[in-house]
């Protein structure tokens, strides 16, 4: 089975800068990489497919990167409706597995 | 609009069984596969059973295999979770999840509000 690793567990950032979510896969995942943004109560939404296709509704201050076993997410200039829990996914091969997640937070 | 509606959670004591749905509108529900994705209180998600679009092929993570089974009617556009043999540890919230086109079985763009199951004595 694939582990996928996020780290930081937390960053504290301020609004108006930028921050760098790392995910690492144990193994290669090829491209098959998603990332998620939860906010308290809600249930995920699909942020990035394909490791760095931005899906619906995210502007473009978003981005992702990375194939293999090392991806980033980048948020620049951050806005306060982004802070919030960001996971990563490996849908490469069975069982698909999700990271533990990067809290974003307010500095 | 695609909308997922899961119903069915609660309260429930270990070692017993609780049946999820998931009513599914806004895509062709006969054609897409689902999954259940669990959260654990203040914990991070857990990827818990899935099943093809005509339901001919399930597959569970092994932290449920035997206890859970997941299955669906295409005439009725709704998804179900069985949960036998209910443990402390299957708290959580369970979402079903509709996969992205074109990624495969388990990329999800669309999930639902998600039904709490809470196991406790």
């Amino acid at each position: 089975e694939i582990v996928m690793t996020q780290s930081p567990a937390t960053l504290s950032v301020s609004p108006g800068e930028g921050a760098t979510l790392s995910c690492r896969a144990s193994q290669s995942v090829s491209s098959n990489l998603a990332w998620y943004q939860q906010k308290p109560g809600q249930a995920p939404r699909l942020l990035f497919y394909g490791a760095s296709t931005r899906a619906t509704g995210f502007p473009a201050r978003f981005s992702g990167s990375g194939s293999g076993t090392e991806f980033t997410l980048t948020i620049s200039s951050l806005q306060s409706e982004d802070f919030a829990v960001y996971y990563c996914q490996q849908y490469s091969s069975w069982p698909p597995a999700f990271g533990q997640g990067t809290r974003l937070e307010i500095k | 609009e695609v909308q997922l509606l899961e119903s069915g959670g609660g309260f429930i004591q270990p070692g017993g069984s609780l049946r999820l749905s998931c009513a599914a509108s806004g895509f062709t529900f006969s054609n897409y596969p689902l999954s259940w994705v669990r959260q654990a209180p203040g914990k991070g998600l857990e990827w818990v059973s899935g099943i093809s679009a005509r339901g001919d092929n399930t597959y569970h993570a092994d932290s449920v295999k035997g206890r859970f089974s997941i299955s669906r009617d295409n005439s009725k556009n709704t998804l179900y979770l069985q949960m036998n043999s209910l443990r402390a540890e299957d708290t959580a919230i369970y979402y079903c999840a509709k996969p992205h086109l074109g990624s495969g079985y388990y990329c999800f763009d669309y999930w639902g509000q998600g039904t709490l199951v809470t196991v406790s004595s």
